[in-house]
């Protein structure tokens, strides 16, 4: 059973503090996303990681694909109340399942 | 460009009923999939279809169904509703053959009472 460990579940920091998410797994994936989900709304896409040691940055999120493609990682940097969300990873297993293999997300606020 | 649309947006039904969730993919986006998303359980995968065919399910009873226009349009039906039933449903559209990059619809908030 392909897997994709996400942590920390839950954070809780003040605005201006930094910050890393990480995303872990055993197998190797061909392409790796990022979602940030608002509750009550579907889960945005943020980004898409390819190629192993990739780092691909979005304003002040900062995301880097592991060099063997098994893992992941999310930085924010002063981190601001508009991060509040549930962020998710999602990899592609690139097996014939058509079925993205999710992690458990992690649920970060950033307090004013 | 329209994102992908899913009607209704609230639905409360009874135990035993059945109920029909519809999804409009992005206009040009073959793949759709369909997801449960439970506060405990975070997103699990329904099915997931292409070009009308479904190419894969997850671990769901059979009361779950889902079919796939061919205007790509989809519907996902759960029949003798169960309390365990109410969820966030969630739909998403990609572009890619493989299902990947996906774009989300607001989801559909069920509730079985």
């Amino acid at each position: 059973t392909q897997l994709l460990e996400q942590s920390p579940q839950f954070l809780s920091i003040q605005e201006g503090e930094n910050l890393t998410v990480y995303c872990n797994s055993s197998s190797v994936f061909s392409s790796l996303q990022w979602y940030r989900q608002e509750p009550g709304e579907g889960p945005v896409l943020l980004v898409t990681v390819v190629t192993g040691g990739e780092v691909k940055k979005l304003k002040r999120l900062t995301f880097q694909f592991g060099d063997a493609r098994k893992d992941s990682s999310l930085h924010i940097t002063a981190a601001q109340p508009g991060d509040t969300g549930l962020y998710l990873c999602a990899g592609d297993p690139w097996d014939s399942n058509y079925q993205l293999i999710w992690g458990a997300g992690t649920k970060l606020i950033i307090k004013p | 460009k329209a994102g992908v649309t899913q009607t209704p947006r609230y639905l409360i039904k009874t135990r035993g009923q059945q109920v029909t969730l519809s999804c409009s993919p992005i206009s040009g986006h073959r793949s759709v999939s369909w997801y449960q998303q439970t506060p405990g359980q975070g997103l699990q995968f329904l099915f997931e279809y292409f070009s009308e065919t479904q190419r894969n399910k997850g671990n769901f009873p059979g009361r779950f169904s889902g079919r796939q226009f061919s205007n790509s349009r989809s519907e996902m039906n759960v029949s003798t509703l169960e309390l365990g039933d109410s969820a966030l449903y969630l739909c998403a559209s990609s572009s890619t053959a493989r299902g990947t990059e996906a774009f989300f619809g607001q989801g559909t908030r069920l509730t079985v009472v």
